[in-house]
């Protein structure tokens, strides 16, 4: 497969709960992983493989997968979360990274 | 503490190569399991991979990029690079370096970014 679908974009109330997915065949088979940029900033990793955290990352940030489908889920959402976030895992065949699209997520 | 750190021209010129180099340090790029890989990012748009290098010199590239393409590395300075020929105005973008570790069977993620070098196409 050759493309991650990801959600168009969304907002969350402050400390409410957001979830946002990613859609695609290699996800089947693949870890998803996703990472949250800023404005101006590199992108920072946030979940990996099975619902991974790197050192850093507040565990109010989660990650799941079924099918098709991964996703990322903010529990109690900060006004420091909004940012694009962005889905990616290798293809089908395992030689070639896709990204998502990006959501970006605002904090209200 | 592994560093990436993009360095090239920030300006070049239409159908000119592009050419980036990213210094690694605090790790090898002669460990097993690590891809050494460009993206970039048009203005106001989303991330796009380019490819990626492993150390015996394997690449990977973007079917869309391909055939302007070369990446290398570099092991004795412990730096990878990338060569864009034929650029246009297209071609402006950020581009990052990042690692992409392997962690087991079908488990990759990319773990380490540089901060990302703006490039503009312009004559």
């Amino acid at each position: 497969s050759f493309e991650l679908t990801q959600d168009p974009p969304a907002s969350v109330a402050l400390g409410q709960t957001v979830t946002i997915t990613c859609q695609g065949d290699s996800l089947r088979t693949f870890y998803a992983s996703w990472f949250q940029q800023k404005p101006g900033q590199a992108p920072v990793v946030v979940i990996y493989g099975r619902n991974k955290r790197p050192s850093g990352i507040p565990d109010r940030f989660s990650g799941s997968s079924s099918g098709n489908t991964a996703s990322l889920t903010i529990t109690g959402a900060q006004a420091e979360d909004g940012a694009d976030y962005y889905c990616s895992s290798r293809d089908s065949s395992g030689d070639h990274l896709l990204i998502g699209g990006g959501t970006k997520l605002t904090v209200l | 503490q592994v560093q990436l750190q993009e360095s090239g021209p920030g300006l070049v010129k239409p159908s000119q190569t592009l050419s980036l180099t990213c210094t690694v340090s605090g790790a090898s790029l002669n460990n097993i399991g690590h891809y050494w890989t460009w993206i970039r990012q048009h203005p106001g748009k989303g991330l796009e991979w380019i490819g990626y290098v492993y150390y015996t010199g394997t690449t990977y590239y973007n079917p869309s990029l391909k055939s302007r393409l070369t990446m290398s590395v570099d092991t004795s300075k412990n730096q990878f690079s990338l060569s864009l020929s034929s650029v246009t105005a297209a071609d402006t973008a950020v581009y990052y370096c990042a690692r992409d570790r392997y962690l087991g069977p079908y488990y990759y993620y990319m773990d380490v970014w540089g901060k990302g070098t703006t490039v503009t196409v312009s004559s």
